[in-house]
């Protein structure tokens, strides 16, 4: 199985562009959720999907928008990129909501803005 | 938003040596987990805590739940350099849907 596959691995934008994280799993995990992981701030969650066709807000989702059309897939949309958008992001899955369950990470996507 | 803080933010000891990291809350978690992230990789789980006072074993790692379920620590004996790397404690708390991190113990062990 390939687990949580992100795409792309890297990316520079300058601002004010827009694009979209891919994060795909084969698990048919129920539960997925998108992190950006910055320096000194560990991983702060941005948007999150108990099930296809359902998403709603993490800690930090200003700027962010997310569909969930699929089990599979689960993209981040960056709308209008700003500076302060400039991290790592990691997409997650797990086969259901609640603390019990792991969290299977992708290799995240690296994104710089300019 | 609950926080967990950790402490060290970084340690750095020599092949042999033990550790002890802490993660701390002033919230209640109805479970805690423990990742580990090495650079370029996402973070993968060592351990799920859910009962306060719980204590967990993975070889030399030691994980163990508060009694309060406020709290856990990760004790690592004899460290090796394959324990280097980001190690992350993440708890839910009131919400069933949102995993909330502390931000990490940087762990570098020299040969």
């Amino acid at each position: 199985n390939a687990g949580v596959t992100q795409t792309p691995k890297f990316q520079v934008l300058k601002t004010g562009q827009s694009m979209t994280l891919q994060c795909a799993q084969d698990m048919n995990h129920e539960y997925m959720s998108w992190y950006r992981q910055d320096p000194g701030m560990g991983l702060r969650l941005i948007h999150y999907s108990v099930g296809a066709g359902i998403t709603d807000q993490g800690e930090v989702p200003n700027g962010y928008n997310v569909s969930r059309s699929t089990t599979e897939d689960f993209p981040l949309r960056l709308l209008s990129a700003a500076p302060s958008q400039t991290s790592v992001y990691f997409c997650a899955s797990s086969l259901r909501s609640g603390g019990n369950q792991p969290q299977h990470f992708g290799d995240g996507t690296r994104l710089s803005i300019l | 938003t609950q926080l967990l803080e950790q402490s060290p933010q970084f340690l750095s000891i020599q092949e042999g040596e033990n550790l002890t990291v802490y993660c701390n809350s002033s919230s209640v978690f109805s479970s805690l987990q423990w990742y580990r992230q090495e650079p370029g990789e996402g973070p993968v789980l060592l351990v799920t805590v859910v009962t306060g006072g719980e204590v967990k074993k993975l070889k030399r790692l030691t994980f163990q739940f508060g009694d309060a379920r406020k709290d856990s620590s990760l004790h690592i004996t004899a460290a090796q350099p394959g324990d280097t790397g980001l190690y992350l404690c993440a708890g839910l708390g009131g919400s069933n849907y949102k995993l909330t991190f502390g931000k990490g113990t940087l762990l570098t062990v020299n040969p």
